[in-house]
């Protein structure tokens, strides 16, 4: 079956820093990826759609300066927290929809969890 | 608020004993509707989907979900569930108006099946 991945699983980084976290679609290309962030006890909250060669187009509240997206090849796509605070802390998680199975199909990674102190 | 609904959030029960998981959601036009599934340790996977047609759609491992247009919900059933089943489960809403993939998730259950 289809596999992504993500990179790292956890990360723990200092208030102020940037980390970057990586979607990788193994066995497919995936023209669409999709972040999500997940609070304790809360749903999936969709930050942006990346598209393969275009800019991401982010959900209304999320900061695309503070969240960068680089979907630079049609197996990856990266998401960078930029100057990462406390509040940034959660579990990220990407999904890819393959090119040629139609866009209602995402396969999920296994999430990041980022904790800033 | 919460544009989809689910309505318990932790579920006990026995194996072989029948599961039902309430989904409801507040959108008014067309809908795409999904179950997905976490089990401990590992990635969200689709249990089915429901795009049109017959409102009862049958996914993988025994589960099935009815589309109730008029009661705006989605449940999730399984007639009699296994330990296997122990995971989180996830509903969530396409809307016809927003772009394909953008979906919008419930809070999720957590189902615990005994032995």
């Amino acid at each position: 079956g289809a596999v992504v991945s993500q990179h790292p699983s956890r990360v723990i980084c200092k208030s102020g820093t940037s980390v970057k976290i990586e979607c990788r679609s193994l066995d497919f290309q995936a023209t669409t990826m999709f972040w999500y962030r997940q609070f304790p006890k809360q749903s999936l909250m969709l930050m942006a759609t990346s598209n393969e060669g275009s800019k991401a187009t982010y959900e209304q509240g999320v900061e695309k300066d503070k969240f960068l997206i680089n979907h630079a090849s049609l197996t990856l796509s990266t998401l960078t927290v930029t100057s990462a605070h406390p509040e940034d802390s959660s579990f990220y998680i990407c999904s890819a929809s393959p090119t040629s199975g139609g866009a209602d199909t995402q396969y999920f990674g296994p999430g990041t969890r980022l904790t800033v102190l | 608020a919460q544009s989809v609904s689910q309505h318990n959030h932790h579920v006990i029960l026995s194996e072989a004993a029948s599961l039902e998981l309430g989904c409801n959601y507040s959108y008014g036009g067309t809908v795409n509707l999904f179950w997905y599934v976490q089990y401990p340790g590992q990635h969200l996977q689709l249990l089915l989907k429901y795009f049109s047609g017959d409102p009862l759609v049958k996914g993988i491992k025994g589960f099935e979900a009815e589309f109730i247009k008029s009661k705006f919900s989605f449940n999730l059933r399984k007639p009699s569930v296994q330990w296997s089943d122990t995971a989180e489960y996830f509903c969530a809403v396409r809307r016809s108006t927003d772009s394909w993939g953008k979906l919008q998730f419930g809070a999720g259950t957590q189902v615990v099946v005994t032995p």
